[in-house]
């Protein structure tokens, strides 16, 4: 069936590291693709989007492109803030719906 | 805007208890979703309208839960009689026509803690 299969955290890096956070999905058709993101005790709010094969979302220097021949949209970020700790998710459109991924915890070390 | 509102942040209710949770949407938004998210499970689609109908209530868990939506301003879900294993943070979330292709809107959610 349809799912979103991501990385399993939780996933620690020092200040300035370097990130990815894969994301593959199982879909019909050509859905939507999305990265929501949580703070520590708010709920999910959009990072990024791209809507057909080959765009690029980018925000907030995280940025992760559509690929429809591997069926990933992968989260990357060059240079990494602990203000970026947060719980990451993977998700995508179906029908009126988004289905997300179980998501992914990051730390940051200073 | 003021965003998604929920009321209350937090409930804490004994076991067989009924808990009744709000949710105000982003005005102009036609479609509304609750969400339960716990360690477990996840974050789980429970319910959602589009003007004002339920179109899909697969992810209830059982006729303990039920939701409504009188108006395009307020959405309730409640639980009669809850139990224990219903403690999770329980979002709403709103959306504009054609959520497929536009974000959704969350909430801060609802903490709920049945003893």
């Amino acid at each position: 069936g349809n799912s979103v299969t991501q990385m399993e955290g939780p996933v620690t890096l020092s200040e300035e590291a370097f990130l990815t956070i894969n994301c593959t999905y199982t879909a019909t058709g050509y859905p939507s693709l999305f990265w929501y993101v949580q703070y520590p005790g708010e709920g999910l709010q959009l990072l990024l989007k791209a809507t057909k094969a080959d765009d690029k979302g980018s925000n907030k220097g995280f940025e992760a492109t559509y690929r429809k021949e591997t069926t990933s949209f992968h989260l990357e970020k060059g240079s990494v803030q602990v203000s970026d700790s947060a719980v990451y998710f993977c998700a995508y459109s179906s029908a009126s719906k988004i289905i997300f991924g179980s998501g992914t915890r990051l730390s940051i070390r200073p | 805007d003021a965003g998604v509102i929920q009321s209350p942040r937090h409930e804490v209710t004994e076991m067989g208890q009924e808990v009744t949770l709000r949710c105000k949407p982003i005005s102009g938004h036609d479609y509304l979703f609750w969400y339960r998210q716990t360690m477990m499970r996840g974050l789980e689609l429970l319910i959602y309208f589009n003007n004002n109908v339920p179109i899909d209530d697969s992810g209830m868990p059982e006729d303990r839960f039920s939701a409504k939506m009188p108006n395009a301003s307020f959405s309730t879900l409640k639980i009669q009689p809850s139990e224990p294993r219903d403690s999770a943070v329980y979002f709403c979330a709103s959306g504009p026509a054609g959520p497929s292709y536009n974000e959704q809107f969350f909430g801060p959610g609802t903490r709920l803690t049945v003893l």
